[in-house]
């Protein structure tokens, strides 16, 4: 069965740093999604990618947040300049339409 | 008024019985509907969406919209222990045309 995987697993970095996590959506999905969840809180969206640009994002998502589909399997958010708080669990999400989606295993981030 | 409220639980029934959760939301106008599983540490599994009111069968799972009371409930028939996670209801909302709104989940336990 097809999944969306996620790479890597858990990425340490030092505050200030630049941090790219990777995702390689479900093939023929269409709709790829970031979305992350601080520990003990809820799952907040932060952005949707659609036709190669970005079709909606959220107030987390402000310019030290970017995302890229380099080729045409690989989904990409970077970090610019990382904070504390963005401390997380970043999943990758893909889905067919503007529908199901389904959730990569996640990254999960500690910035130090 | 939270865009997506559901009960933090725990909820907890023994093996064999059924659980009910329950979620309610505040627009009206919502389409979409989503029940995602996350065990303890990993990522938000997809198990039922409903986009019409009325009932939706799905092997051991129900899921129940009723938009003119804005609610919308999962029923877990047979639950075993291994159903034990929390349950998440996500909600595409007016205006948005794929972002998930999520609850903070229902945590179930099923007890032996």
């Amino acid at each position: 069965e097809p999944e969306v995987t996620q790479t890597p697993s858990h990425q340490v970095t030092q505050m200030g740093q630049e941090v790219i996590l990777r995702c390689v959506p479900i093939s023929n999905h269409l709709y790829f999604y970031w979305y992350r969840q601080i520990l003990g809180q809820k799952v907040e969206f932060l952005v949707s990618f659609y036709n190669n640009e970005i079709s909606e994002k959220s107030e987390i998502f402000d310019d030290q947040f970017s995302v890229e589909r380099p080729d045409g399997s690989n989904f990409t958010l970077k970090i610019r300049s990382t904070k504390l708080e963005d401390s997380a669990m970043y999943f990758c999400a893909s889905s067919l339409g503007q529908g199901e989606q389904f959730f990569g295993p996640g990254t999960r981030l500690t910035v130090l | 008024q939270k865009e997506v409220e559901q009960n933090s639980g725990p909820l907890s029934v023994p093996e064999g019985a059924i659980a009910s959760l329950n979620c309610t939301y505040s627009d009206r106008g919502s389409q979409s509907f989503f029940w995602y599983r996350q065990y303890s540490g990993k990522s938000p599994e997809l198990i039922m969406f409903i986009y019409s009111n009325g009932d939706k069968e799905d092997g051991r799972f129900t899921a129940q919209l009723n938009k003119a009371s804005q609610y919308v409930s999962l029923l877990i028939r047979d639950s075993q222990p291994s159903d034990s996670a929390t349950y998440l209801c996500a909600v595409i909302l007016t205006g948005t045309a794929s972002k998930l709104t999520f609850g903070t989940g229902t945590r179930l336990q099923v007890t032996l």
